[in-house]
């Protein structure tokens, strides 16, 4: 297994405060991904980054940043959480992008009330 | 933009049997297709992907899956299923962002109840 944390796994929150999920990868891949998985949706692509610094949008980014200060992690903030924002979030890496097989971490389930 | 159609949300299943899962895609330009897998509580994990040759493309766990560019489909198959291949199917086609960048683009996914 690509070795990719994401913490929290849980995380309950209230409307209007501030959230930071944190991935973490051991295989030093260029690219990483962040994810929402919503029923009748599928995975949509929040944000992505081809590099240290590099990032840059996906098709739902409304609402959402990221940072990536090392090759390791790429963070997820949610400035201010909304109840839309309630969804399942997976980070994926890959080598290269495009054609590229993208390796997924075990998600992180946040609920916003 | 290209887009992805999984038809079945759900496709039950007796152990054994054969299945198949629809996949449809649009797009005007060549494409490449992937098969994910999820298992419950888990990621997302690649089955098989299309990428160019042959049509017919081979992934882990049995599962196979053809490319018909006339049809624009890409259906998964797999003989005989165990009770373990219970999990949820994506299909996903590669798309160009105004960036250059190529991102997936996932259907909704078909849920595969495998029962004995």
């Amino acid at each position: 297994d690509a070795g990719i944390t994401q913490s929290p796994r849980h995380k309950v929150t209230e409307t209007g405060t501030p959230v930071t999920l944190r991935c973490h990868q051991t295989e030093n891949h260029r690219y990483m991904y962040w994810y929402r998985q919503d029923p009748g949706h599928g995975l949509r692509l929040i944000h992505y980054s081809y590099g240290v610094k590099d990032t840059d949008k996906g098709e739902v980014s409304d609402g959402y940043s990221v940072s990536r200060s090392k090759t390791e992690d790429f963070l997820l903030t949610l400035e201010s959480a909304t109840s839309s924002q309630t969804s399942v979030y997976f980070c994926a890496i890959s080598r290269e992008g495009g054609a590229d097989t993208q390796y997924f971490g075990p998600g992180t389930r946040l609920t916003v009330l | 933009a290209q887009s992805v159609t999984q038809l079945d949300s759900q496709v039950p299943v007796f152990e054994e049997a054969p299945v198949e899962l629809r996949c449809n895609y649009s797009s005007s330009v060549s494409v490449y297709l992937f098969w994910y897998v999820q298992y419950p509580n888990q990621g997302l994990q690649l089955l098989l992907k299309y990428l160019s040759g042959s049509t017919l493309v081979k992934g882990i766990n049995g599962f196979e899956a053809e490319f018909n560019k006339s049809q624009t489909s890409f259906h998964l198959r797999k003989p005989s299923v165990h009770i373990s291949d219970t999990a949820e199917y994506f299909c996903a086609v590669s798309a160009h962002m105004n960036t250059g960048f190529q991102k997936l683009v996932f259907g909704t996914g078909t849920r595969l109840l495998v029962s004995p």
